[in-house]
């Protein structure tokens, strides 16, 4: 079955940069999503098609895929960014959701 | 604009049927445009797919869970729901319906139900 990685975790100081990777075989083939979690509360669609942003998400997170890696960037971190963040794709030799096992971004 | 609500019950007793609904408003479940989709977040894990439902009735799910997961549709109610059997300790978990575009990611989520199951 298909796997997406990711680091388990990313810590920042405020006001800099959280990166956070994405990576799976033939990524580049694939459009790759993201979600932000934040504790009790249901994920959240903040990347859509690897760049795009839906309405209401920040200008400070981005999105980019190079290769077989997709990297979600955070900009001028705040504490209200302090969530897990997950990738995820549609696998279209099995159609399946896959997603990324996660990465918690903790402010400090 | 669109809300997804899941209902059910939040104790199961191992090996009995899970069964869950998802209540949507703001949108037809009938539209060819989305699919319909259940997500579980054990304690303190990931997320983890377990299956879609087209609108046509056609449903695609996880390998792992497959032979033990049902996925409907109810157009009169617009809801859809999900049914999983022989539950155990590992099926405990925050239950999510969500909505999936054509371009397969999810942009509308409910805000989970959250099962336990023990006996």
């Amino acid at each position: 079955s298909y796997v997406l990685t990711q680091p388990p975790w990313e810590s920042v100081a405020p006001g800099k940069t959280a990166v956070i990777t994405c990576g799976g075989d033939s990524l580049g083939d694939k459009s790759v999503h993201w979600y932000q979690q934040k504790p009790g509360q249901a994920p959240v669609l903040v990347i859509y098609d690897d760049a795009d942003r839906p309405s209401g998400i920040p200008e400070r997170i981005s999105g980019y895929k190079s290769g077989n890696t997709a990297t979600l960037i955070i900009s001028r971190v705040e504490a209200g960014d302090e969530a897990d963040y997950f990738c995820q794709v549609w696998d279209n030799n099995n159609d399946h959701v896959v997603f990324g096992g996660g990465t918690k971004v903790t402010v400090l | 604009q669109v809300q997804l609500h899941e209902s059910g019950p939040g104790l199961v007793k191992p090996p009995q049927t899970l069964s869950l609904t998802c209540s949507v408003s703001g949108a037809s479940i009938s539209s060819g445009d989305y699919y319909w989709t259940w997500i579980r977040q054990p304690p303190g894990k990931g997320l983890e797919w377990i299956g879609c439902i087209l609108y046509s009735r056609i449903t695609y799910y996880s390998t792992s869970l497959k032979n033990r997961i049902t996925m409907s549709l109810d157009p009169s109610k617009n809801q859809f729901s999900l049914e999983v059997t022989s539950l155990t300790a590992a099926d405990t978990a925050v239950y999510y319906c969500a909505r999936v575009t054509t371009f397969r990611y999810m942009d509308v989520w409910g805000k989970g139900a959250t099962v336990a199951v023990s006996s």
